[in-house]
């Protein structure tokens, strides 16, 4: 069964930075691309960043260019995502998500930037 | 970037009526299209990919069609299950991109 948990969410400050963690299990971690997906609450979803299975290629949507950065540690089964200069704009429940086409979804955790 | 256009937005149904919710690409994306369900307070799950491709475990009521630019998702005999939001997602390139949703309510 595979299983996706997201960490590390929480109330931070505008400018200020937080890392996410999901911990992958019950598939072969390293031959699949993985993504990020927020929603801010009361909206839609919102596609983040993708990373190939390799982590040699990594996508990022524009509003969050420049300022977060994802990862991936195969040999730990676990995906991140660095978020720098984070705004209040960013606030929303962040899932990470296996394949491309988001076959499973972790549950999700919270993020919000505020003061 | 490909922009995904869903209609409708939200749409109110009985037990039992046949739902369509259609998804429109802003170029041509094949049949690299995948559609979520949403409940309240839960994560997206995947009900279709490939366009019209059913996820395991998934009931045969919904099903899914299309290539190129325009997508529908039939749901056959809605259920009180079945109110939900639903979305679609391009996988045809990155960055990957949602329609807006389409919220189904009861009538």
């Amino acid at each position: 069964e595979v299983q996706l948990l997201e960490s590390g969410g929480g109330l931070v400050q505008p400018g200020g930075s937080v890392r996410l963690s999901c911990v992958a299990s019950g598939f072969t971690f390293s031959s699949y691309a993985m993504s990020w997906v927020r929603q801010a609450p009361g909206k839609g979803l919102e596609w983040v960043s993708g990373i190939s299975g390799s982590g040699g290629g990594t996508y990022y949507a524009d509003s969050v260019k420049g300022r977060f950065t994802i990862s991936r540690d195969n040999s730990k089964n676990t995906l991140y995502l660095q978020m720098n200069s984070l705004r209040g704009e960013d606030t929303a429940i962040y899932y990470c998500a296996k394949d491309i086409r988001g076959g499973d979804w972790g549950q999700g955790t919270v993020v919000t930037v505020s003061s | 970037d490909i922009q995904m256009t869903q209609s409708p937005s939200s749409l109110s149904a009985s037990v039992g009526d046949r739902v369509t919710i259609t998804c429109r690409a802003s170029q041509g994306i094949s049949n690299y299209l995948v559609w979520f369900q949403q409940k309240p307070g839960k994560a997206p799950k995947s009900l279709i990919y490939a366009a019209s491709s059913l996820e395991g475990g998934v009931p045969s009521k919904f099903s899914g069609s299309g290539s190129g630019t325009n997508f529908t998702l039939t749901i056959s005999s809605l259920q009180p299950e079945d109110f939900a939001t639903y979305y679609c997602q391009q996988y045809n390139s990155y960055p990957l991109t949602f329609g807006g949703g389409t919220k189904v309510e009861i009538k």
